[in-house]
């Protein structure tokens, strides 16, 4: 079954250390994501790649780093910098074409205390 | 650049009850227009999806038809069922690859 996985489902951390979130895909896309949603709230994009050994900061990357060595793997890394990191983390992706579509995986839940 | 605009919710029904959820777009071109679905605690699920202008995307029993004129992108259903409750996100293509959410709908339907 193609797909995107994330995992863990839920992560808790202690304030000060940094967390990678791992995400990886099978579909073959070219395109991947990494979102932020807090409660009530709609998707915040936080870095995006188009190609391998590529990406983009999006609307709020302040605090987090993230690398794509692999086409299949994007994993996001929340760093002690980022002052709120509670949040649902949602992971992405896409074919490389203009106007397609995106795939989500389950999402990882990520508690900072 | 591109936006969305959605209506703001909770939106609460009756089963059985007819459906609309208002969304309206501003872009240049004719960029794809999608819907999406959350149910709590997942990942967002592609709904339906439009590709061009008067193009109409369905998908279990919904609907949703781009309209260039209102510029508007409007979901609905003819009979709600409780398993339909979630928030529900329209969204437009923007550049590079790009998505951009509207804030969400949360639907609540009652048995």
């Amino acid at each position: 079954d193609g797909g995107i996985t994330q995992s863990p489902k839920y992560l808790f951390r202690k304030e000060g250390q940094n967390v990678t979130l791992s995400c990886e895909q099978n579909l073959n896309h070219d395109a991947m994501y990494w979102y932020r949603q807090d409660p009530g709230q709609g998707l915040r994009l936080i870095y995006y790649s188009q190609i391998v050994n590529d990406f983009q900061k999006g609307d709020i990357a302040e605090g987090y780093s993230v690398s794509r060595e692999k086409k299949e793997s994007f994993p996001l890394t929340v760093t002690s910098a980022q002052k709120n990191p509670t949040a649902f983390y949602l992971c992405a992706s896409s074919i490389h074409t203009g106007g397609g579509e995106q795939y989500f995986g389950p999402g990882t839940r990520l508690t900072v205390t | 650049g591109n936006s969305v605009t959605q209506m703001e919710g909770p939106v609460t029904l009756s089963e059985e009850a007819f459906l609309t959820i208002n969304c309206t777009y501003t872009a240049t071109g004719y960029p794809s227009l999608f819907w999406y679905v959350q149910y709590p605690g997942e990942g967002l699920q592609l709904l339906l999806k439009a590709t061009k202008a008067d193009d109409k995307g369905s998908n279990k029993g919904f609907e949703a038809t781009y309209r260039k004129e209102t510029t508007s992108f409007h979901l609905e259903k003819g009979s709600v069922q409780v398993s339909d409750s979630a928030v529900y996100f329209c969204a437009v293509y923007s550049s590079a690859s790009k998505i951009i959410f509207g804030s969400g709908t949360r639907l609540s339907i009652r048995p």
